[in-house]
């Protein structure tokens, strides 16, 4: 089985832009959420989707929107980025639960 | 988020065994994940503890207290490779809402 694919892996954006990162979960996965993590805070709950229905939402502002597609894949998008948005995004899927998430390699955003 | 608490910074020797603690409010809990992350990597899964008591898997087990709030992470005859960042994660119902502890930098040395 392929792995989470999160594109792209790297991205430097100016202040002010919008920026769009995809994640494809693992086949069969339905479940996918989003984190963003930073040296500081960790790893920062965003959003998880189910069968494209967002089922729960972290405490972030409305720049940050995601959606999930039929075929399961996840978009999460930026926009009017600022300097603190800089930081590793990871995506995760899960089949169940108790399976535990897996986690893509991220998408490194950096904001200059 | 929902006041969990490790410690930042571990070190242990090789070959000992370390135990990493959590603490975690109750309210709406629903189980507790551990997830392993070397630096520059993906967390990758370690276990899932939805009941109380101790699970093994190998050289690592995880402990869970439901009432106290409190899980730990215990890691024998420490290899380096298991130098990394270990995060505990509760989850909470409401379906897969899942928060990440800072997480606990292991140092394992020679």
């Amino acid at each position: 089985k392929a792995g989470v694919t999160q594109t792209p892996r790297y991205l430097i954006k100016t202040r002010g832009q919008q920026v769009t990162l995809s994640c494809s979960p693992i086949s069969g996965h339905r479940s996918v959420s989003w984190y963003q993590q930073t040296p500081g805070q960790g790893l920062q709950f965003l959003f998880e989707y189910f069968s494209e229905t967002q089922r729960n939402k972290g405490n972030f502002p409305g720049r940050f929107s995601g959606r999930q597609f039929s075929n399961s894949r996840s978009e999460m998008n930026v926009s009017t980025l600022e300097l603190g948005d800089s930081a590793l995004y990871l995506c995760a899927s899960s089949e169940e639960v108790s399976f535990g998430y897996t986690f893509g390699s991220g998408t490194r955003l950096t904001v200059v | 988020g929902q006041n969990i608490d490790q410690p930042t910074e571990m070190t242990a020797t090789e070959g000992a065994i370390v135990q990493i603690n959590c603490t975690y409010q109750t309210s709406g809990f629903n189980g507790l994940f551990w997830y392993q992350q070397h630096a520059g990597e993906a967390p990758t899964f370690l276990s899932y503890n939805v009941l109380d008591g101790l699970e093994e898997k190998g050289r690592f087990s995880s402990f869970l207290s439901r009432s106290k709030g409190y899980s730990y992470l215990l890691l024998k005859e420490l290899q380096m490779k298991d130098s990394a960042s270990y995060l505990c994660a509760p989850s909470w119902r409401g379906y897969q809402k899942v928060t990440f502890g800072i997480g606990t930098k292991l140092q394992v040395i020679p």
